[in-house]
């Protein structure tokens, strides 16, 4: 059974800085691209940032680019997201999910999320 | 950016009744089109992916067609569980979404 963990959520003050994870199992983690998206409260979807099974290549959104940086351990079955920089505008939950396929492809399984809450 | 648009914002159906969600891309997709199921306090569900290709475990009241910039997802019978929020997702060009249609008991 594909199982996605994420954890590393909490209250930042903003400008400040928090790291991520999820932590994959019921799959070969290293044949998927994983990927980001998170949820503001009461919003939609939005795509923030994926990488191939390799971790050779990352594509994340505008909106966080220079912010944001997506990796992973395959030989932990874990994904990551370093966030800096943050502003109230990336108060949301964020899920890992995972593409069976790659990049380019739809997202097969999601995490239960972990809430970031940025505020002074 | 491929802009996707999504139609009703809200749609209000008694159960039993059929559903009809529309999405609309900015620009061609092709068919890498894929719908979500979302209900509160959960996280997103793949239903259909490659625009009409049910996901495993799928029910077959839940159907996807469409393709280029013009996608219908159908839920034929709609069940207690169905009503939710439904985003479509285009990834033919990076990844985006549409805004969700709720789907509400009428």
């Amino acid at each position: 059974e594909v199982q996605l963990l994420e954890s590393g959520g909490g209250l930042v003050q903003p400008g400040g800085s928090l790291r991520l994870s999820c932590a994959a199992s019921g799959f070969t983690f290293s044949s998927f691209a994983m990927s980001w998206v998170r949820q503001a409260p009461g919003k939609g979807l939005e795509w923030v940032s994926s990488i191939s099974g390799s971790g050779g290549r990352t594509y994340s959104a505008d909106s966080v680019k220079g912010r944001f940086t997506i990796s992973r351990d395959n030989s932990k079955s874990t994904l990551y997201l370093q966030i800096n920089s943050l502003t109230a505008e990336d108060t949301a939950v964020y899920y890992c999910a995972s593409s069976r396929w790659g990049l380019s492809s739809y997202f097969d399984y999601w995490g239960q999320g972990t809430l970031v809450t940025v505020s002074s | 950016e491929i802009v996707m648009t999504q139609s009703p914002a809200t749609l209000s159906v008694s159960p039993g009744e059929r559903a009809t969600l529309s999405c609309r891309a900015s620009q061609s997709v092709s068919s890498n089109l894929a719908w979500y199921q979302q209900k509160p306090g959960q996280a997103p569900r793949l239903l259909i992916y490659g625009a009409s290709t049910r996901a495993t475990g799928i029910p077959a009241r839940f159907s996807g067609s469409g393709s280029g910039t013009e996608f219908t997802l159908t839920i034929s019978s709609l069940q207690s569980e169905d009503f939710a929020v439904y985003y479509c997702q285009q990834y033919n060009n990076w990844w985006t979404f549409g805004q969700g249609t709720k789907v509400e008991i009428k």
